[in-house]
């Protein structure tokens, strides 16, 4: 079936540094790739629609300037997260949707627990 | 894309059926019933999806009422490899709409 990797699997960083974390389908293209966060206990809220060759789509309440989104290839996205404070702490989980099929289906991530002391 | 509502949490005994049930009362007629489950600090993974039709795989079942304003989705003998957020979602055809997720039901299968 189809594959989703996200690399860090976890990260730990000081405040005010910048940290980016890899969102690559591994057998099948993504013209589109999303990105959400989850808080502890809660679920998961789409932060932003990344597509391939242009610019990324932020959920409303979303800094674009502080969740940098790249889509530069078939089969990669990138979210840094710039300046990352404490509250910025949680679990990032990147999905894609597979280029051939007309389907809703998106195939996840094992997600990126993003620590910021 | 329209509002589900599902139990925050149920538990069954493993071997057992487990059914979880979905509210989507504003369905369109154009909206499929996607499910979803999360494993504890994994990604979500994909179940199974539905528009009108009873649905089965090799992971689980979808049954859907005829006037579509609910569904439910069984897994028929459950494990504790099962326990895991279970997430209804409705979302328009077109392979071009983005998940939203609500609050789900915790599964817990127990021995």
């Amino acid at each position: 079936g189809a594959v989703v990797s996200q690399h860090p699997s976890w990260v730990i960083c000081k405040s005010g540094t910048s940290v980016k974390i890899e969102c690559r389908s591994l057998d099948f293209q993504a013209t589109t790739m999303f990105w959400y966060r989850q808080f502890p206990k809660q679920s998961l809220m789409l932060m932003a629609t990344s597509n391939e060759g242009s610019k990324a789509t932020y959920e409303q309440g979303v800094e674009k300037d502080k969740f940098l989104i790249n889509h530069a290839s078939l089969t990669l996205s990138t979210l840094t997260v710039t300046s990352a404070h404490p509250e910025d702490s949680s679990f990032y989980i990147c999905s894609a949707r597979d280029l051939g099929t007309g389907s809703n289906e998106q195939f996840f991530g094992p997600g990126t627990r993003l620590t910021v002391l | 894309d329209a509002k589900t509502t599902q139990p925050p949490s149920m538990d069954c005994a493993e071997g057992r059926a487990a059914n979880l049930p979905c509210n989507h009362s504003t369905i369109s007629g154009n909206e499929y019933v996607y499910w979803y489950r999360q494993i504890h600090s994994q990604g979500p993974q994909y179940i199974i999806h539905g528009l009108k039709n009873n649905e089965t795989n090799e992971m689980a079942s979808l049954i859907i009422t005829e006037d579509r304003k609910s569904s439910t989705l069984i897994l028929p003998h459950a494990t504790l490899r099962d326990t895991a957020v279970y997430y209804c979602i409705v979302i328009l055809t077109g392979g071009g709409n983005k998940l939203t997720f609500g609050t789900g039901t915790q599964l817990k299968v127990e021995l």
